[in-house]
């Protein structure tokens, strides 16, 4: 069984562009989340989506955003990067709620 | 609002064991999860407490006492390719937090020959 796939793996970008990432979920699993890891700040919850629905948001500003498709595939997408948004972006699935959660390898994004 | 604890770095000798301990404060519990993180690597599910008690599997187990707030994750057995960074994670109980975890900052296990 296939695990949670995240593309691309590494990404490079620059201030004031957008920029999307994609997840794929375990196969049968509807819950997407979505984290961002920093060395100060650890990981940080920015939203999760289920049955195409953003069911909790974290506290991040409106430049994040997200949404999920019909076959529980998702992606996010930040815009106006600035150079704080550099960070690992980690995406991870569920069968629902309160059920076990497997993480992707993630996408190293940096902004110069 | 949640608040987790957890050691910075800790040190162990290969074929030893360690246990790394985490606190939690939160307004509604909903289970504590366990990862390992290599470096430049995602984490990796380890352990998943709901219930009160110990959870073993292989090398490691996860022990939960939802009335003090607190847990800790035993490694045995250490080998070198365990040195790694291994996170607590908190789920809420609140209506809308669904998978929302908080985490902690992270252990970061030295294992030394």
């Amino acid at each position: 069984k296939a695990g949670v796939t995240q593309t691309p793996r590494y990404l490079i970008k620059t201030r004031g562009q957008q920029v999307t990432l994609s997840c794929s979920p375990i196969s049968g699993h509807r819950s997407v989340s979505w984290y961002q890891q920093t060395p100060g700040q650890g990981l940080q919850f920015l939203f999760e989506y289920f049955s195409e629905t953003q069911r909790n948001k974290g506290n991040f500003p409106g430049r994040f955003s997200g949404r999920q498709f019909s076959n529980s595939r998702s992606e996010m997408n930040v815009s106006t990067l600035e150079l704080g948004d550099s960070a690992l972006y980690l995406c991870a699935s569920s069968r629902g709620q309160n059920e076990k959660l497997f993480f992707g390898s993630g996408t190293q994004l940096s902004v110069l | 609002g949640q608040n987790i604890d957890q050691p910075t770095e800790m040190t162990a000798t290969e074929g030893a064991i360690v246990q790394i301990n985490c606190t939690y404060q939160t307004s509604g519990f909903n289970g504590l999860f366990w990862y390992q993180q290599h470096a430049g690597e995602a984490p990796t599910f380890l352990s998943y407490n709901v219930l009160d008690g110990l959870e073993e599997k292989g090398r490691f187990s996860s022990f939960l006492s939802r009335s003090k707030g607190y847990s800790y994750l035993l490694l045995k057995e250490l080998q070198m390719k365990d040195s790694a960074s291994y996170l607590c994670a908190v789920r809420d109980r609140n209506n809308n937090a669904g998978n929302m975890l908080t985490f902690g900052g992270g252990t970061r296990l030295m294992v030394k020959p």
